[in-house]
């Protein structure tokens, strides 16, 4: 079955306590981003991978990190979180960066005390 | 970078009516507009998308419009039913052959909470 697996789908974490977020496809797409989603913002665009070792700052890239060291696999790591970070995350990937669809994964809902 | 405004955000009608929701955007070299319907406590799934070279599309119940010279594309959605109930957000993109430095980038509109009652 065709996916996107974000893990852990939840998590309470307190602030500067190291955390990463994982997601992996099975869809062998070059594009792959992760996004935000807060209550009348929208979805807001993290970081973006056209392909692996291609990287680049979404519109909130602050207090984020990302590596695409393997085409499957672009984790989101929040070196030391603040309460500010607490949100719902959501990867995503396409099959490639010039247009088309987005296929997301279920989200990751991160609290951080 | 480029801007999504998305109107109204929130959006109550009867089963049967019509919605319509609007967005516009700031940056004239996006050229790709999908829309993305959220139900609850799932993931944004597209429903429809359109570029820049072509005024409508539609499929079944659901059509999309974009006017270039005025930076907007609305969502238009027929003969609602209660399972349309969602949110529905708007999004631009610059794609292959635009040039510039915004490949990847994908900017949502604030999202509409579209409420159909029976």
């Amino acid at each position: 079955e065709a996916q996107v697996t974000q893990n852990p789908r939840y998590l309470i974490t307190v602030t500067g306590k190291k955390l990463t977020v994982t997601c992996s496809q099975n869809m062998n797409h070059e594009y792959m981003s992760w996004y935000r989603q807060d209550p009348g913002l929208g979805l807001r665009q993290i970081y973006y991978s056209m392909n692996v070792e291609v990287t680049d700052k979404g519109d909130v890239p602050e207090g984020y990190k990302v590596s695409r060291k393997e085409k499957r696999n672009f984790p989101l790591i929040l070196e030391s979180p603040s309460p500010n970070q607490t949100s719902l995350y959501f990867c995503a990937s396409g099959r490639s960066w010039v247009t088309g669809e987005l296929f997301f994964g279920e989200g990751s809902r991160l609290t951080v005390l | 970078g480029e801007n999504v405004e998305q109107h109204p955000s929130t959006l109550s009608v009867q089963e049967g009516d019509s919605a319509v929701i609007k967005c516009t955007y700031s940056d004239s070299a996006s050229n790709y507009f999908p829309w993305y319907k959220q139900e609850l406590g799932k993931r944004p799934q597209l429903i429809i998308d359109i570029r820049s070279n072509v005024g409508e599309k539609k499929d079944q119940r659901i059509a999309v419009t974009l006017n270039k010279t005025a930076k907007h594309f609305s969502l238009h959605i027929t003969e609602t039913q209660p399972e349309d109930s969602a949110v529905y957000f708007c999004a631009a993109s610059i794609g292959a052959g635009a040039g510039g430095t915004s490949y990847g980038k994908l900017t949502f509109g604030q999202g509409t909470i579209l409420t159909v009652h029976p």
